[in-house]
């Protein structure tokens, strides 16, 4: 069984803060990896994709890889409020069906 | 550009009712399509995924099933709903590009409650 593990939180940080979530996977043959963020009540929405090893970054966010340790990371610079939300971490499983597996989620709340 | 559009939006049903959920997604051809459920504070579970039409594929066992009459469309079923049934329920589409791994991206979901 195939499966993406992330804590449930809720992580608290404070405005201006950095947010690191964290995710682990087991399918080794995995390469490619997603962070989704979802309002409650909301379908979830992309925010950030990585496929190679590293640090990748985009405004506010960088996403980091290391796939020898299986483990994704999602971070969150100057957090807003408005960053309030639960986080999914999400693995493409490499079959022949190019399933995607998805964490619990990670509730992030910024508190003002 | 693609978009995906899923209705209803919320659903109230009594137990041992029938349900059709549908799905459909403009803008692409031959995508790849997924039912995904999602209890109350919970992660998103793989329900159904199909790679062409009348191509149904399940994850896990329940009273629910899935098809694919059309290329762009996709139907969540049940016979008799029970209160297990009750949840969030997401359709979305992927590029089906072999070996490219490529995102997915959601219909706006269904909040089913079974009472």
């Amino acid at each position: 069984q195939k499966e993406v593990e992330q804590n449930s939180g809720p992580l608290s940080v404070p405005e201006g803060a950095i947010a690191s979530l964290n995710c682990t996977y087991s399918d080794r043959g995995s390469q490619s990896f997603f962070w989704y963020r979802q309002y409650s009540g909301k379908s979830p929405e992309l925010i950030m994709s990585i496929y190679s090893n590293g640090d990748k970054e985009d405004g506010r966010f960088t996403a980091q890889l290391n796939k020898a340790s299986q483990y994704v990371s999602l971070l969150i610079r100057d957090s807003q409020p408005s960053d309030s939300a639960t986080y999914l971490c999400a693995v493409n499983v490499m079959d022949s069906s190019y399933k995607l597996i998805f964490g619990s989620g990670t509730r992030l709340l910024v508190r003002p | 550009s693609q978009t995906i559009h899923q209705w209803p939006a919320t659903l109230v049903q009594p137990v041992g009712s029938p349900l059709s959920l549908e799905c459909t997604v403009e803008g692409t051809s031959n995508p790849n399509l997924y039912w995904y459920r999602q209890a109350a504070g919970r992660g998103l579970q793989l329900l159904f995924y199909s790679v062409g039409i009348g191509q149904i594929s399940s994850e896990v066992p329940q009273n629910l099933s899935a098809s694919r009459p059309q290329d762009r469309q996709f139907i969540l079923s049940s016979k008799k709903l029970l209160l297990s049934d009750s949840g969030f329920y997401l359709c979305a589409w992927k590029f089906a590009l072999q070996g490219l791994n490529t995102e997915a991206f959601f219909g706006q979901g269904t909040r089913l409650t079974v009472v």
